[in-house]
């Protein structure tokens, strides 16, 4: 398996614009992870998907951020509009849930600038 | 909520010297405990994890011990290398249903050749 895998890798928007974020988890991996990443915060989780339902999105931001699953193999974490504060870099990461502690695979993440 | 803490936020060292960081918990019910590696540009990676139910756990150069009664748990990586260098993060989570992790804010691990 190729691991879990984000586009794009690099995203630079003008403030206002609509960004789109992908993910697709690893096969077989039931549950999936947005976190976002910053100096200052470090590691936040947005929202979390299990069998793509979202459980929790206690972490999102706010209106702006949405997320979706619409099936096992994808999902997408939206911005609209987005903001200067926004630019963190996004990580999405993937396991197999629940009952057990199983390891969380993170993706190589999408580093995004909102100009 | 959980609630992670975690220390050094940096830490330097010269090669072939230990290291150790430090992570504290607040909810009693969390029971795993991972630490994650992440290497500049890319995504966290699992070194190692353990739980509730073990003190001590070895991997090789690397070993995290686990103090239930005083909610916190450590890494402690020996005869470092130039290639330990990274950013090194903690988690807790409760596990018998929906494991999410609740990070610490990372620790950067500096090795001097």
């Amino acid at each position: 398996d190729a691991g879990v895998i984000q586009s794009p890798r690099h995203e630079v928007t003008e403030m206002g614009q609509e960004v789109t974020l992908r993910c697709k988890p690893i096969s077989g991996h039931n549950s999936l992870f947005w976190y976002r990443q910053t100096m200052m915060r470090g590691l936040e989780l947005l929202i979390y998907f299990n069998n793509n339902v979202p459980i929790d999105d206690s972490g999102m931001p706010e209106d702006r951020f949405s997320a979706k699953m619409p099936n096992a193999s994808f999902s997408t974490l939206k911005i609209q509009p987005s903001e200067p504060r926004d630019s963190a870099v996004y990580f999405c990461a993937s396991s197999l849930q629940p009952g057990t502690n199983t390891e969380a695979f993170f993706g190589q993440g999408t580093r995004l600038t909102v100009v | 909520g959980e609630n992670v803490e975690q220390h050094p936020s940096t830490l330097s060292v010269q090669e072939g010297d230990s290291a150790v960081i430090k992570c504290t918990y607040s909810d009693s019910a969390s029971n795993y405990f991972p630490w994650y590696k992440q290497e500049l540009g890319k995504g966290p990676q699992l070194i190692i994890d353990i739980r509730s139910n073990v003190g001590e756990k070895k991997d090789q150069r690397i070993a995290v011990t686990l103090n239930k009664t005083a909610k916190h748990f450590s890494l402690h990586i020996t005869e470092t290398q130039p290639e330990d260098s990274a950013v090194y993060f903690c988690a807790a989570s409760i596990g018998g249903g929906s494991y999410i992790p609740t990070f610490g804010r990372g620790t950067s691990l500096i090795v001097h050749p």
